[in-house]
């Protein structure tokens, strides 16, 4: 089975760029969409094939895919960006998330 | 604007079968832009795919729930849903019914509200 990982937890200060690592085989070669969850909330699609946000998320919010990591970056992060964030794709016919990385900004 | 609601018993007993069902309103199940599915997230965990089904009544399911998982649509296309046979405490979860885009990957572009589900005698 095809399986994405995610560091734990990542923690930065307000103003600083956070990347957020998805890692997977090959992974470069598939399409890569990223969730933020905040607590008791369902999930909000930020990013979605690869690098494009839907409409109403802040341009801070950019993805990138290549080889086998995909980055989720968040420029000049800010305090209501405290949330965890999820990878995930489609591999034969089979959706897959990753672990989740909870992302402080303190 | 497309809205997803979840329903269903809050609690239900180890070995018996959890049912739910998702009203869909403000769009419709009928068309080949979109897949419909299932995902759940046991407290404090991460999220799970379950399963999901294209409007032909096509249906794709984790490997790990396949044997005990059902999805399906009702025939008036405006709500679909979700039968786990057999269950444990570990099916406990808050479970959210959810959109897919076919060409971007499954990328979910709208989730329900979740609701909880506790397996329990």
């Amino acid at each position: 089975s095809y399986d994405l990982t995610q560091p734990p937890s990542l923690s930065v200060s307000p103003g600083q760029t956070a990347n957020i690592a998805c890692s997977g085989d090959k992974l470069g070669d598939k399409y890569v969409s990223w969730y933020q969850q905040t607590p008791g909330q369902s999930p909000v699609l930020v990013i979605y094939q690869d690098g494009n946000r839907p409409s109403g998320i802040p341009e801070r919010f950019s993805g990138s895919n290549s080889a086998n990591t995909a980055t989720l970056t968040i420029s000049g992060a800010q305090a209501v960006d405290e949330a965890d964030y999820y990878c995930q794709t489609w591999d034969t016919g089979t959706v897959i998330f990753g672990g989740g990385t909870k992302l402080t900004v303190l | 604007q497309l809205q997803l609601q979840e329903s269903g018993p809050g609690l239900v007993k180890p070995s018996e079968t959890l049912s739910l069902t998702c009203a869909v309103s403000g769009g419709s199940i009928n068309g080949s832009t979109y897949y419909w599915g299932w995902i759940r997230q046991p407290p404090g965990k991460g999220l799970e795919w379950i399963g999901l089904i294209y409007y032909t009544g096509s249906t794709y399911y984790s490997s790990s729930l396949k044997s005990r998982v059902t999805i399906s649509l009702d025939p008036s296309k405006i709500h679909f849903s979700l039968q786990l046979s057999s269950v444990t405490a570990a099916d406990t979860a808050v479970y959210f019914c959810a959109r897919h885009v076919v060409v971007a990957a499954a990328a979910v572009d709208y989730w329900g509200q979740g609701t909880l589900v506790t397996v329990s005698s």
